[in-house]
């Protein structure tokens, strides 16, 4: 069954040091996204990728990176996390068009 | 860009209640409309998506209405039972590969 996993399903950082969030996709879909979901304002996107090598900025990409090495795999990094960047981040993958898109379990970071 | 509203944001109804959700959405050129289930602790799971300028589609125990001229989608859950209890997300794709989310309603049903 085509599924969207997340690893670390829980994190917990110091100010200032570097997260990577992973996400795997077995959907075979070009699209992928990060977004974070905070109490109040649903969820927001950060970054998204239309392919392999591809990143694009989404709606608050300020102190986030993205990688996409391959199909299968998408990143978001942080390289000096800090305190308002706790939250639930959840990936997605998906395909153009009208296709809805398919959620990881979310990772919930705390940035201590 | 495309903003969503969402409303309301915290709903609770007794068990067999209806129970009622909108979202208001500013771009006209909008075309695919979802709604999204997530409960306590969970991810997001799709309920249904939408497309067609006025449409009512009809899944197990909710009604999704979209009116494309008032720019509304919205979701009734008829009869709802304490299994319903979860939030609720209305999602809605412009241009592009992006999808703008409402900001969510908690519902609760309480027997």
């Amino acid at each position: 069954e085509a599924a969207v996993t997340q690893s670390p399903r829980n994190k917990v950082a110091v100010t200032g040091g570097k997260v990577t969030l992973s996400c795997n996709q077995t959907n075979n879909h070009n699209n992928m996204y990060w977004y974070r979901q905070d109490t109040g304002h649903g969820l927001r996107l950060i970054h998204y990728s239309y392919g392999a090598g591809s990143t694009e900025k989404g709606d608050i990409p300020d102190g986030y990176k993205a990688s996409r090495p391959s199909q299968e795999n998408f990143s978001l990094i942080l390289e000096l996390a800090t305190p308002s960047q706790t939250s639930v981040y959840f990936c997605a993958s998906g395909d153009a068009g009208y296709a809805e898109q398919f959620f990881g379990p979310g990772t919930r970071l705390t940035v201590l | 860009g495309e903003q969503v509203e969402q409303r309301p944001p915290h709903l609770s109804v007794r068990e067999g209640d209806s129970a009622f959700i909108t979202c208001t959405y500013t771009d006209p050129n909008s075309y695919y409309f979802f709604w999204y289930k997530q409960e306590p602790g969970a991810s997001l799971q799709l309920l249904m998506k939408v497309f067609s300028s006025t449409e009512i589609n009809e899944g197990q125990g909710f009604t999704v209405l979209l009116n494309k001229k008032d720019k509304r989608l919205s979701l009734n859950l008829t009869a709802a039972h304490p299994g319903d209890s979860a939030a609720y997300f209305c999602a809605v794709r412009t241009g592009g590969y992006k999808v703008v989310f409402g900001s969510g309603t908690r519902l609760l049903v309480s027997p």
